[in-house]
């Protein structure tokens, strides 16, 4: 079973919509969780953290987290398509290094296309 | 300064070369990361170095041997490498220490290698 797993798409979305990205994770013990947007041929950026049960809104984008479904999601809203690129869900688990080190394992992507 | 930084952004090297990744952050980050990403996957870890020390090897090959001379740089030495391992290689910080993980990491802009 993969320990982070997204929906590959592509999502396509009209411009102005809402585009609605979803995430589940293995790691009951996981407790922080992260969306990071990546554009063809970029590095990820981070765009929104969440640690805590319910939403977090930054701007256009609200993120969503339910631990007891092992559920993450990301809602942006007001699509534009500069929003176009692959979206990353990432956990953060414990590591197995002596010092316990944690680590981020990503989601495959979810490629989210607005169309004008 | 915000930024992790990356050099050379591109590589092309013969599989009986020796070259070697740079990555370099001055935001006091204490864990810094090595990922390797091919093309339409997720980042995979490679490596964390937490404190200046290797705290996570994640059964990487041994062609690929990291290196951390200080707490602001980090280096991956590369020998013998196969076409396989062309990949983007990024390198991330992150300002917690390793067993608390709420802010996510900043990524550099990553080094694009071509085996040949």
């Amino acid at each position: 079973q993969k320990e982070v797993e997204q929906n590959s798409g592509p999502l396509s979305v009209p411009e102005g919509a809402i585009a609605s990205l979803n995430c589940t994770y293995s790691d009951r013990g996981s407790q922080s969780f992260f969306w990071y947007r990546q554009y063809s041929g970029k590095s990820p950026e981070l765009i929104m953290f969440i640690y805590s049960n319910g939403d977090k809104e930054d701007g256009r984008f609200t993120a969503q987290l339910n631990k007891a479904s092992q559920y993450v999601s990301l809602l942006i809203r007001d699509s534009q398509p500069s929003d176009s690129a692959t979206y990353l869900c990432a956990v953060a688990t414990q590591g197995g290094g002596k010092d316990r080190a944690s680590k981020i394992i990503f989601g495959s992507g979810t490629r989210l296309s607005i169309r004008p | 300064d915000t930024e992790v930084t990356q050099t050379p952004k591109h590589l092309v090297m013969g599989m009986t070369n020796k070259k070697s990744l740079k990555c370099e952050q001055h935001m006091g980050h204490r864990a810094m990361y090595w990922y390797k990403q091919k093309a339409k996957k997720p980042p995979e870890l490679m490596f964390v170095y937490s404190y200046e020390k290797l705290s996570i090897n994640e059964s990487v090959p041994s062609r690929f041997s990291p290196e951390c001379p200080n707490s602001s740089l980090l280096n991956l030495h590369l020998h013998a490498l196969q076409p396989e391992d062309s990949a983007l290689y990024l390198c991330a910080s992150s300002q917690e220490a390793p067993d608390k993980f709420l802010y996510g990491y900043t990524f550099g802009s990553g080094t694009r290698l071509t085996v040949v």
